[in-house]
């Protein structure tokens, strides 16, 4: 059973640059939750895909969208970045139908910093 | 907004010393609580999921209780070792998504 990859591991971008963050999700799970993690604080949600819809959305503006693909794989898109972006991105995937009683199935995560 | 606080923020002991932390979140819609352990360098992962008022879960030397009633949950670790070095995580759902709280450092010394 393959667990849930990220990549890229590391990037670094400037202000107002636009960047892509991917997630394979765990074989069988067809909901992808984001987070942000910043230093010093808990990860936050960004927001939830499942069979491709936006599924819940957290406090983040319209610059972070998503999609999810048919496989159920993910991408995180972040446009116009700004130096508060700079994080560790996380992606969990989890089973299906078991909402907030199921456990979430996290990669390594993508840190991200923006300069 | 659910407010989930965990204390302490760090934490050392010695091995072979028992110890625990605490997470508090609103005990109203509330629907989930959640543990996770996470290494340095590796991905989150679970140990309990408890949805009951008086739930106990065990995994080894790890227990975790909840109270939904007023709003907290503990985890307990017996007989400390090295390789329980970690950050735990809890996050608490109502009818929203999971949000966590900020993690207790755990660091055991040899």
């Amino acid at each position: 059973e393959t667990g849930v990859t990220q990549s890229p591991t590391h990037l670094i971008k400037t202000r107002g640059q636009q960047v892509t963050l991917r997630c394979s999700s765990q074989s069988g799970h067809n909901t992808v939750s984001w987070y942000q993690q910043a230093l010093g604080q808990g990860p936050q949600f960004i927001f939830q895909y499942y069979r491709e819809e936006e599924n819940g959305r957290g406090n983040f503006p319209p610059r972070f969208s998503g999609l999810q693909f048919p496989n159920y794989s993910s991408e995180l898109n972040v446009n116009a970045l700004e130096l508060d972006d700079s994080a560790l991105y996380l992606c969990a995937s989890s089973p299906p139908d078991r909402g907030p009683t199921g456990e979430l199935f996290f990669g390594e995560g993508s840190r991200l910093t923006v300069l | 907004i659910l407010n989930v606080e965990q204390s302490p923020q760090s934490l050392h002991v010695q091995e072979g010393d028992s110890t625990n932390f605490t997470c508090s979140f609103p005990s109203s819609n509330f629907y989930a609580l959640h543990w996770y352990r996470w290494e340095t360098a590796k991905s989150p992962e679970a140990l309990f999921v408890m949805t009951l008022n008086g739930d106990e879960k065990k995994k080894g030397r790890i227990s975790a209780t909840l109270n939904t009633k007023e709003g907290y949950s503990y985890l307990y670790i017996k007989g400390s070792q090295p390789e329980d070095s970690a950050t735990y995580l809890c996050a608490s759902s109502g009818n929203t998504p999971l949000v966590f709280g900020k993690g207790t450092r755990l660091s055991v010394i040899a």
